[in-house]
């Protein structure tokens, strides 16, 4: 079993709509959490970590069920921009710096 | 600006011919790691280092070497035993010691087609 499992999508909605993307692990030693955010033949880059108590950024939600192991983030609004591949990045407890574990991604796009 | 800065960003190699990626930083950052990304699969590991001198292999090391002589820099050596090197190489570091940070910073990333 992988150590993330991410649906990869396609996920395709209209400009305003709110999307949600799941994200299961399977080491109940993780211990971080995190979304990147990966545009096309680019890098990826940290949209936003995730904490217990759930945590929001602007139209970003992010939340952390430990007990069923899962992560899901939430975008309301959808703005065309917000076409990307989405990241779920798991870090297990103890492990040294930066061990960092990544789902396949799920791809969102946004239209018009 | 701060960064981490790959070369090349596109390179062709034929088939038994050793090639290496640079990955050059300068964000003071302790540790480095690279990373392999194939068509609708996740990120993994190749290598990675927390201190200058000291590396060790991640999930998929073998066909790969690296050197870490320099905190700035972190080479990466596809050798002709990785059997199937056409992929997207990510470089990235870290700066922050301790078991809570996960930000990485990557670099724009090298693209190797082996023909």
């Amino acid at each position: 079993r992988k150590e993330v499992e991410q649906d990869p999508g396609p996920f395709n909605v209209p400009e305003g709509a709110t999307v949600a993307f799941n994200c299961t692990y399977s080491n109940s030693a993780s211990q971080s959490f995190f979304w990147y955010r990966q545009d096309c033949r680019k890098e990826p880059k940290l949209l936003m970590s995730v904490y217990s108590s759930g945590n929001e950024d602007g139209r970003f939600t992010a939340q952390l069920n430990r007990a069923s192991q899962y992560i899901s983030l939430l975008i309301r609004d959808s703005k065309l921009s917000d076409s990307a591949t989405y990241l779920c990045v798991v870090k297990r407890r103890g492990s040294t710096l930066g061990r960092l574990y990544f789902g396949r991604g799920t791809q969102l796009t946004v239209w018009p | 600006d701060g960064g981490i800065t790959q070369s090349p960003k596109y390179l062709f190699r034929k088939e038994g011919q050793n090639v290496t990626l640079s990955c050059e930083q300068n964000l003071n950052h302790d540790a480095m790691y690279w990373y392999r990304q194939d068509p609708g699969q996740g990120l993994r590991l190749i290598y990675y280092s927390q201190i200058v001198n000291d590396f060790q292999k991640g999930d998929i090391a073998e066909g790969y070497s690296v050197s870490r002589e320099k905190k700035e820099s972190f080479p990466l050596t596809v050798t002709s035993a990785q059997k199937n090197p056409t992929a997207f190489y990510l470089c990235a570091s870290s700066g922050s010691p301790g078991y809570g940070t996960g930000e990485l910073f990557f670099g724009e990333g090298s693209r190797l087609t082996v023909l």
